[in-house]
């Protein structure tokens, strides 16, 4: 994932907001995701968004984009224990391929 | 539906072994692909099929070939590992790639010594 960037941690109490951020290059990017990973499983999608919105809300998910800094953010309010995964940004330009961020692994206290 | 199955679950080989990691996919989707997870990497598309009878290199195919054998399944094969291959390999499938959603399987966690 060079073309797309994420923090490798976060780590919040129980019941705060979680704000997990991403950075791309291109700009030419339609669609952009967030896939979460809970331990020992593959990735399942979480929510999308397309490059011509600037928010998108799906119940406690926020996700924000900001296209001239390329900039990509997942607000989860009233984090749960539940919610400690890894969570990837993915960027795809209408071809058959997605391009993964690194990777943000969420860690939830009590 | 089972959604795309993986097999095997775990492996341990010795450097220069080959072997073939399984996939199959069963919500009739056009598209499958090929990961490799790898710690502070994230997801590195290895190969993808984007519809049966094609097949394409992704970011990173040295040290692997595959087959799409029918729309069902997707395999991958280490000829001669190397402990570079060591990593987590995930299969996923989607209707026609670009924007849809896809579905990962469960993943194999391959070791090479």
């Amino acid at each position: 994932g060079e073309d797309v960037e994420q923090s490798l941690f976060l780590s919040v109490r129980e019941g705060d907001s979680s704000v997990i951020n991403c950075t791309y290059t291109d700009s030419s990017s339609t669609y952009l995701y967030w896939y979460k990973q809970e331990p020992g499983a593959g990735l399942q999608l979480l929510t999308y968004i397309f490059s011509n919105m600037d928010m998108k809300q799906d119940q406690r998910l926020t996700v924000l984009l900001n296209k001239k800094d390329k900039h990509l953010s997942l607000r989860i309010a009233d984090t749960q224990t539940g919610d400690s995964a890894i969570y990837f940004c993915a960027e795809s330009k209408n071809t058959d391929k997605l391009i993964f961020g690194t990777g943000t692994r969420l860690q939830v206290f009590p | 539906n089972a959604g795309v199955t993986q097999t095997p679950k775990f492996q341990v080989l010795k450097t220069g072994q080959s072997m073939t990691l399984q996939c199959a996919q069963d919500m009739n989707h056009n598209s499958m692909y090929w990961y490799r997870q790898d710690p502070g990497m994230g997801l590195r598309l290895i190969y993808y099929s984007a519809s049966e009878g094609t097949t394409d290199k992704g970011e990173v195919p040295n040290g692997y070939n595959v087959s799409r054998l029918n729309k069902r399944e997707f395999s991958l094969r280490l000829e001669s590992a190397a402990p570079s291959q060591t990593s987590v390999y995930f299969c996923a499938s989607d209707e026609s790639g670009g924007i849809d959603e896809q579905f990962f399987g469960p993943g194999t966690r391959l070791t090479v010594l």
